[in-house]
């Protein structure tokens, strides 16, 4: 089955605590994205990645890391979170996100909390 | 700037009620596509229906069905004879060209009421 897997689903951590959420898909996708949802600021994109070792920053990207060391995967890396970083995440992933001729496939989300 | 417009904040029909969901798009690129997702009470995003730029054919699919006018710069979706399935949060979203970007509106809490 044709998905992108985040894991965890829900995270409550402390302030300043390392964590990272991954991301995978198994359909072969060249682009990658981040996306935070925040009440009355709907879906905003964090970084997004054209394929592998080739990374950009988003409109949100700060407080954030990503890497793409494989096509499959794309981990989302909180060095230390704040309170302002809680949040709903979501990983998407689509063919080419240049050409967009597929659609993005989005994850289950993760819900973060930061306390 | 390339900007989504989703004037209606909330919505609440009675099921078997038709409705539609409007979508006003703002761009300057030529080619780009357009797409609604769907947001449950559970949380994920489900993908409905993606369009490009050059295709205004609209698109029926079950109860739900798609109007893109370029013209006006809409891209309207109509849910008939709703159901209390369909009660979510409907996005439309527009793609950046060159970064791949999805540039949402504020999305449009249906409520179907039995």
């Amino acid at each position: 089955e044709a998905q992108v897997t985040q894991n965890p689903r829900y995270l409550i951590t402390v302030t300043g605590k390392k964590l990272t959420v991954t991301c995978s898909q198994n359909m072969n996708h060249e682009y990658m994205s981040w996306y935070r949802q925040d009440p009355g600021l709907g879906l905003r994109q964090i970084y997004y990645s054209m394929n592998v070792e080739a990374t950009d920053k988003g409109d949100v990207p700060e407080g954030y890391k990503v890497s793409r060391k494989e096509k499959r995967n794309f981990p989302l890396i909180l060095e230390s979170p704040s309170p302002n970083q809680t949040s709903l995440y979501f990983c998407a992933s689509s063919f080419s996100g240049v050409r967009m001729n597929t659609e993005a496939f989005f994850g289950q989300g993760t819900r973060l909390t930061v306390v | 700037a390339q900007k989504v417009t989703q004037a209606q904040t909330e919505i609440s029909v009675v099921e078997k009620e038709d409705v539609t969901l409007d979508c006003v798009y703002e761009t300057r690129d030529t080619t780009y596509y357009l797409f609604w997702y769907k947001q449950p009470p559970s949380g994920e995003l489900v993908f409905l229906i993606r369009r490009n730029s050059f295709d205004e054919q609209n698109e029926i699919s079950g109860r739900y069905s798609w109007n893109f006018q370029k013209s006006t710069s809409s891209f309207n979706f109509t849910i008939t004879a709703s159901q209390v399935v369909d009660s979510a949060v409907y996005f439309c979203a527009l793609s950046e060209p060159n970064t791949g970007k999805l540039i949402f509106g504020q999305g449009t809490t249906l409520q179907v009421k039995p």
